[in-house]
């Protein structure tokens, strides 16, 4: 079936540093891709998306491309800040396996000043 | 703006308890569903709907049941709350057929004692 495999954490870096969380996916037909973020206490917020091949979402700095060549959708933003600390998770829906969304087992970041 | 609303915020229970965890949408959509959140395991679909008392099993059902008298409305039911369902638990809602437009409630935190 279809899933997700995110790099596993946690992931500390100092403030402006670069930051790339890797994401692959496994999916039998053409899925939509996600990243969500949650807060320290909150719920999960959408990050940015991708509908198809080549695209590439972007909100807050941050940024994924969808490559169907690789199956993957990693997660960049070039120079991270303190609130950026936060657990993130890559998602999938994809109409051929159903209608939730199949989630990665999520990243936490860490940024320290 | 669209909102997801879970009844609660924190809950704790007594093992062996019937448990109620309620979701609200506002925004008319068909498909609603319970995950639940735990670190190192990400979320796991525990059931969704797709229509007012319509339901589909998800990866965890087990110890669980829900309920979906109107579209606006989907219970989560623990109908003998034991220690290992201590967990955050997410409800979300999306459109039928449209593979992106997920909206998150604020998550339960449920302590089972």
């Amino acid at each position: 079936g279809d899933s997700v495999t995110q790099m596993e954490g946690p992931v500390t870096l100092s403030e402006e540093a670069f930051l790339t969380i890797n994401c692959t996916y496994t999916a039998t037909g053409y899925p939509s891709l996600f990243w969500y973020v949650q807060y320290p206490g909150e719920g999960l917020q959408l990050l940015l998306k991708a509908t198809k091949a080549d695209d590439k979402g972007s909100n807050k700095g941050f940024e994924a491309t969808y490559r169907k060549e690789t199956t993957s959708f990693h997660l960049e933003k070039g120079s991270v800040q303190v609130s950026d600390s936060a657990v993130y998770f890559c998602a999938l829906s994809d109409s051929q396996a159903g209608t939730a969304l199949i989630f990665g087992k999520g990243t936490t970041l860490s940024v320290s000043s | 703006d669209v909102k997801v609303t879970q009844s609660s915020r924190y809950l704790v229970k007594r093992t062996g308890e019937k448990v109620f965890l309620e979701c609200v949408q506002d925004m008319d959509h068909e498909n609603m569903f319970w995950y639940r959140q735990d670190p190192g395991l990400g979320l796991r679909l525990i059931y969704f709907s797709y229509d007012v008392k319509m339901k589909e099993k998800g990866d965890i059902p087990e110890g669980y049941s829900v309920s979906r008298e109107k579209k606006e409305r989907f219970s989560l039911i623990l109908e003998s709350a034991s220690t290992n369902q201590t967990s955050m638990y997410l409800c979300a809602s999306n459109v039928r057929g449209q593979y992106y437009g997920y909206t998150f409630g604020s998550g339960t935190r449920l302590t089972v004692v």
